[in-house]
């Protein structure tokens, strides 16, 4: 079975831009969340989505949000982008959501 | 808060036991322990968890004190392959709050 994917792995951006990350999950998998990982902050959760709709929603403003689709692909976007959105954005997907996530290798981005 | 403190780093010989400490003292009575781990360059990959009692698998065994406010994470016989960043999570619903880690070197 194919893990989970990310793509792209690497982008760099200027302050102000709109970015747009994309995971496709384990095949049959519903939940899919995104962590942002910083040197400072550690791994820090983004939000959750499920059958499409977003479940759970961690601390962050509104410049981040994200949607999933049909298939349970997901994409994350950042608006406006600031220096400190600078970090790994990590995606992790499960079957339902409570049990076991499963990561993809990240996407790591830059701005400059 | 869900939090949970961790040690920075350790250090273990290879093909000895490790015994990675994690206090999580605001515990609810409904959050799981996890423990993941996260080699260079990789995403955190998942080693156990548990809720109250006990748990052992392939990989470590997690031991969980009575008062469910501190966790160890036991690695039986460290080996190279096992140096990562280790996290103890805290599951609430549905939702991760990741500790800081303890990176874990393994000496030859």
């Amino acid at each position: 079975k194919a893990g989970v994917t990310q793509t792209p792995r690497y982008l760099i951006k200027t302050r102000g831009q709109q970015v747009t990350l994309s995971c496709s999950p384990i095949s049959g998998h519903r939940s899919v969340s995104w962590y942002q990982q910083t040197p400072g902050q550690g791994l820090q959760f983004l939000f959750e989505y499920f059958s499409e709709t977003q479940r759970n929603k961690g601390n962050f403003p509104g410049r981040f949000s994200g949607r999933q689709f049909s298939n349970s692909r997901s994409e994350m976007n950042v608006s406006t982008l600031e220096l400190g959105d600078s970090a790994l954005y990590l995606c992790a997907s499960s079957l339902v959501g409570w049990e076991t996530q499963y990561f993809g290798p990240g996407t790591r981005l830059l701005v400059l | 808060d869900a939090k949970t403190t961790q040690p920075n780093s350790m250090e273990s010989n290879e093909e000895e036991p490790v015994h990675l400490p994690c206090n999580h003292s605001t515990i609810s009575g409904t959050d799981y322990i996890h423990w993941y781990r996260q080699l260079p360059s990789q995403g955190p990959e998942y080693v156990i968890h548990g809720l109250t009692s006990n748990v052992n698998n392939r990989m470590a065994s997690l031991a969980i004190a009575e008062d469910r406010k501190s966790s160890t994470l036991i690695l039986h016989r460290a080996t190279l392959r096992d140096a990562a960043v280790y996290y103890c999570i805290l599951k609430r619903c549905n939702q991760f709050y990741f500790g800081t880690g303890t990176s874990l070197t393994v000496i030859p």
